[in-house]
């Protein structure tokens, strides 16, 4: 079945421990996103990449760090997680021939206290 | 990115057809229209994606005036399984997608 998996579904930690969720996908798309969702701000792009080790910052990049390494696999980093980055986070994934069609993940709920 | 501008709620009975529009006044040239559908606790879903006229799938309609300053996105003889937040996307590179708050449609029996 053509999926995007992350883990974990759930997740709360301390402030300043570092965490990484993992993101998998097994359609061999070039395209991968991490977004985070926040009531009332929608869903906001964190990091994306083209292809192995190409990535570029999203809309709100600030506290993330991502990696490449392999084409179906596109951790999120959090180095030193704060409150404010409690939230949903989704990670999807795209073809190079149809990059418009985003297939997404069932998300990952971060609570940081 | 294009802005995007769309209702931020709208309410349908269940057999009626539900029209959401979008407005987007600042389209470029190369950008292309995408709409998503979202349940509570889900990852988005992608409906249909368009870049001029009427595009159609199992789903739903999109319809774009020739100034392509707004689109319409029709969704035909909605259930109560339709209700979802709805977003409309305006973009030339499709790994950088802008989500605004979108539209919620809520169907009632």
């Amino acid at each position: 079945e053509a999926q995007v998996t992350q883990n974990p579904r759930y997740l709360i930690t301390v402030t300043g421990k570092k965490l990484t969720v993992t993101c998998s996908q097994n359609m061999n798309h070039e395209y991968m996103s991490w977004y985070r969702q926040d009531p009332g701000l929608g869903l906001r792009q964190i990091y994306y990449s083209m292809n192995v080790e190409v990535t570029d910052k999203g809309d709100v990049p600030e506290g993330y760090k991502v990696s490449r390494k392999e084409k179906r696999n596109f951790p999120l980093i959090l180095e030193s997680p704060s409150p404010n980055q409690t939230s949903l986070y989704f990670c999807a994934s795209s073809s190079d021939y149809s990059p418009y069609e985003q297939y997404f993940g069932p998300g990952t709920r971060l609570t940081v206290t | 990115l294009a802005k995007t501008t769309q209702p931020i709620s709208m309410d349908s009975y269940e057999g009626q057809e539900v029209n959401i529009t979008c407005s987007h006044n600042n389209i470029a040239t190369n950008d292309y229209i995408t709409w998503y559908q979202q349940f509570p606790s889900q990852g988005p879903r992608f409906i249909i994606q368009g870049y001029k006229t009427k595009v159609t799938n199992e789903v739903a309609s999109l319809f774009i005036p020739a100034d392509r300053k707004s689109s319409t996105l029709s969704l035909p003889r909605v259930s109560l399984s339709d209700t979802a937040v709805y977003y409309c996307l305006v973009g030339d590179t499709g790994y950088k997608l802008s989500f605004g708050a979108g539209t919620t449609v809520t169907v009632r029996a």
